[in-house]
């Protein structure tokens, strides 16, 4: 099972918009609605940020938004802070393998 | 919730690890858990996933055979037995659980670190 395809870096200045691209395939992204996304701090576990495409569990910012169209996912970050400083992952449950795939991840950098 | 693994360790290749995790603050039984790990530097990787009763598993074709998860409902506690351990497995291992019905791991162990090197 291949790693879902995610921008190396994405950058950004303080309040600004980012969006994080995660492109799978129709037996993962395209086939369900299971997208999650992930914020990896260094050393850190990962912690979930977005569920099912775009939902946010309790006590995760509404600065975070999630999108989904055809076989790519998104994520986009708004209104840009120094603490997004961070790794993102993206997920889907695949049906190639019933597993879960994870994207290549992605280094969020603010400017 | 909280999640907590151990087991982690110095290994020469070809030898072998048990790696568990303790879970504590919600119903274990009624979820699904799994096995996740990280190499150095790079991204995360789904091992292995097991369902509430323990009677449905999956495997990642990078271990299948060689890994086997279990769970102990009655200790609150989820196994990842590792045989045959490669270079390419050292790896922070993470335990996570299955957010039950949205597909999505909502909270990770802190992770333990496996190193199979000679």
């Amino acid at each position: 099972q291949s790693a879902l395809t995610q921008p190396a870096s994405v950058s950004g200045s303080p309040g600004q918009s980012i969006t994080i691209s995660c492109t799978g395939t129709s037996s993962d992204v395209g086939f369900y609605n299971y997208v999650s996304w992930y914020q990896q701090h260094p050393g850190k576990a990962p912690k979930l940020m977005i569920y099912e495409v775009r939902n946010r569990p309790s006590g995760v910012s509404n600065r975070f938004s999630g999108s989904k169209s055809g076989n790519t996912a998104s994520l986009t970050i708004s209104g840009l802070q120094a603490e997004d400083e961070a790794d993102y992952y993206c997920s889907s449950y695949t049906t190639s393998s019933s597993l879960y795939v994870f994207g290549t991840g992605s280094k969020v950098t603010v400017l | 919730v909280q999640l907590v693994e151990s087991g982690g360790g110095l290994v020469k290749p070809g030898g072998s690890l048990r790696l568990s995790c303790a879970a504590s603050g919600f119903t274990f039984s009624d979820y699904y858990m799994s096995w996740i790990r990280q190499a150095p530097g790079k991204g995360l990787e789904c091992l292995s996933y097991i369902n509430g009763k323990g009677t449905n598993i999956y495997y990642a074709e990078s271990v299948k055979g060689r890994f086997t998860i279990s769970r102990d409902n009655a200790k609150n506690s989820l196994h990842l037995h590792m045989n045959s351990l490669r270079a390419e497995d050292t790896a922070v291992y993470y335990c996570a659980r299955d957010s039950g019905g949205a597909y999505a791991f909502d909270y990770w162990g802190q992770g333990t670190l496996v190193t199979a090197s000679s």
